[in-house]
């Protein structure tokens, strides 16, 4: 089945700790997408990615940071930086063309300790 | 001004009735439109496209008003399992960084 994997569904961060959440898609698609939503919040939009080997920074980039080193993967490192991780993250992959919508992975949930 | 915005809701309705959400957007370059659901805990997930002429998918209507840039969703015969979040989501272009842009959402509650 095609589509967009994340991993792992839960995860805990201990203070002072950088974690990486992954993101894979077999749906060829160029560009991926990185999002944060806080309880009762709106999707915010962190870092994404048109192509491979380049990624631009979103509306809350501070205390993140990706790569893209092939076109199927592009994990998210939640570094110590950013103070209030807690969150649920969703990554996103979408196809070429101005008419395409945006798939989503089933999201982690980042809890810290 | 938001680039996305929506009534928050809540929207309590009981079984059965037709309810309809509007969203507007402030860019008027903006190409393509959808409308996605959320149930809680749960990833965004597409419902429709928006098409320029109006688009129909069983009960749910969709309809782009590009004079008054806003597009609406409406739902017939609502059903419990219709209880979730309703996101807007506008396309603006490669111009504007090949970003999709999603409202807050609007909160459904469909009670027997």
């Amino acid at each position: 089945d095609g589509g967009i994997t994340q991993s792992p569904k839960y995860l805990f961060r201990k203070e002072g700790q950088n974690v990486t959440l992954s993101c894979e898609q077999n749906l060829n698609h160029d560009a991926m997408y990185w999002y944060r939503q806080d309880p009762g919040q709106g999707l915010r939009l962190i870092y994404y990615s048109q192509i491979v080997n380049d990624f631009q920074k979103g509306d809350i980039a501070e205390g993140y940071s990706v790569s893209r080193e092939k076109k199927e993967s592009f994990p998210l490192t939640v570094t110590s930086a950013q103070k209030n991780p807690t969150a649920f993250y969703l990554c996103a992959s979408r196809d070429r063309g101005p008419h395409q919508p945006q798939h989503f992975g089933d999201g982690t949930r980042l809890s810290i300790l | 001004r938001k680039e996305v915005e929506q009534d928050p809701g809540p929207f309590n309705v009981p079984e059965g009735a037709t309810v309809a959400f509007n969203c507007t957007y402030s860019n008027s370059a903006s190409q393509s439109f959808f409308w996605y659901r959320q149930d809680c805990r749960k990833e965004p997930k597409l419902l429709m496209s928006v098409y320029s002429s109006g688009n129909e998918d069983g009960r749910f209507t969709a309809q782009l008003n590009r004079a008054s840039q806003y597009i609406s969703l409406l739902i017939r015969d609502s059903k419990l399992s219709d209880s979730a979040t309703y996101l807007c989501v506008v396309y603006a272009g490669r111009e504007y960084g090949n970003k999709l842009v999603f409202g807050a959402g609007t909160i459904l509650r469909v009670k027997s």
